[in-house]
């Protein structure tokens, strides 16, 4: 099946820096999704990319879908105590009813 | 809305009990999944389904099962539970008939289940 190698697995960082994080597959997604799971709670969409080369901003967050349709890429800029939470990148194929393939996830702590 | 609700948040099962955990929605959507979260892991697909009366096996569909009799439900069922089942269970949705296809699944809060 397909699979998605997210890294880096954890992150520590001291607030005010900035975050990368990205992830790769041997499959071509036609959607990239960037979601953050807060402890106890279900993952929330964060940024939604449909277009290769696509690059989209929410607020401190920035993301790209990669040229090859096989990886994207999630910055935080300027990072606050409350960017603390599990990232996770997922794709989508287009002909999978919207069945969408998470990577394993990256913890960020962030040191006030 | 009350969104995606999901039933119970917690519980713990010998081995060999069976339960169902409960998944409702009030977004119309058509599209509902399960997903299994282990410590340190990605969500791994159950189950999903594209609209009531229709479900098909995900990624690790063994040792549960699935029905579809309404838009807003889609419970989750666990015949002869195994500890090799203890996780975090999450059922989403996705898509409303009209309002297009984002791509956006919208998640419950879990359930945590311990077989021990």
């Amino acid at each position: 099946g397909q699979q998605l190698n997210q890294s880096p697995q954890s992150m520590f960082i001291q607030e005010g820096e900035d975050v990368s994080m990205n992830c790769t597959s041997s499959s071509i997604f036609n959607t990239w999704l960037w979601y953050k799971q807060d402890p106890g709670e279900g993952p929330v969409l964060l940024i939604a990319l449909y277009k290769a080369g696509e690059l989209t901003s929410n607020g401190r967050l920035t993301a790209q879908f990669g040229i090859t349709r096989k990886d994207s890429f999630l910055n935080i800029s300027a990072s606050i105590p409350s960017d603390v939470g599990i990232y996770f990148c997922a794709g989508q194929a287009n002909t999978n009813a919207g069945k969408s393939t998470f990577g394993d996830g990256t913890t960020l702590t962030v040191k006030p | 809305n009350a969104g995606v609700t999901q039933t119970p948040k917690f519980r713990i099962l010998k081995i060999g009990q069976s339960m169902t955990l409960q998944c409702t929605q009030d977004m119309n959507h058509n599209y509902m999944y399960w997903y299994r979260q282990d410590p340190g892991m990605g969500l791994k697909l159950i189950y999903y389904s594209v609209g009531a009366g229709i479900t098909d096996k995900g990624e690790v569909p063994n040792g549960y099962n699935v029905s579809r009799s309404t838009t807003e439900d889609f419970p989750l069922r666990l015949e002869l539970a195994a500890p090799s089942q203890t996780s975090v269970y999450f059922c989403a949705s996705s898509y409303s008939p009209g309002g297009g296809d984002t791509g956006e699944l919208f998640f419950g809060e879990g359930s945590r289940l311990t077989v021990l």
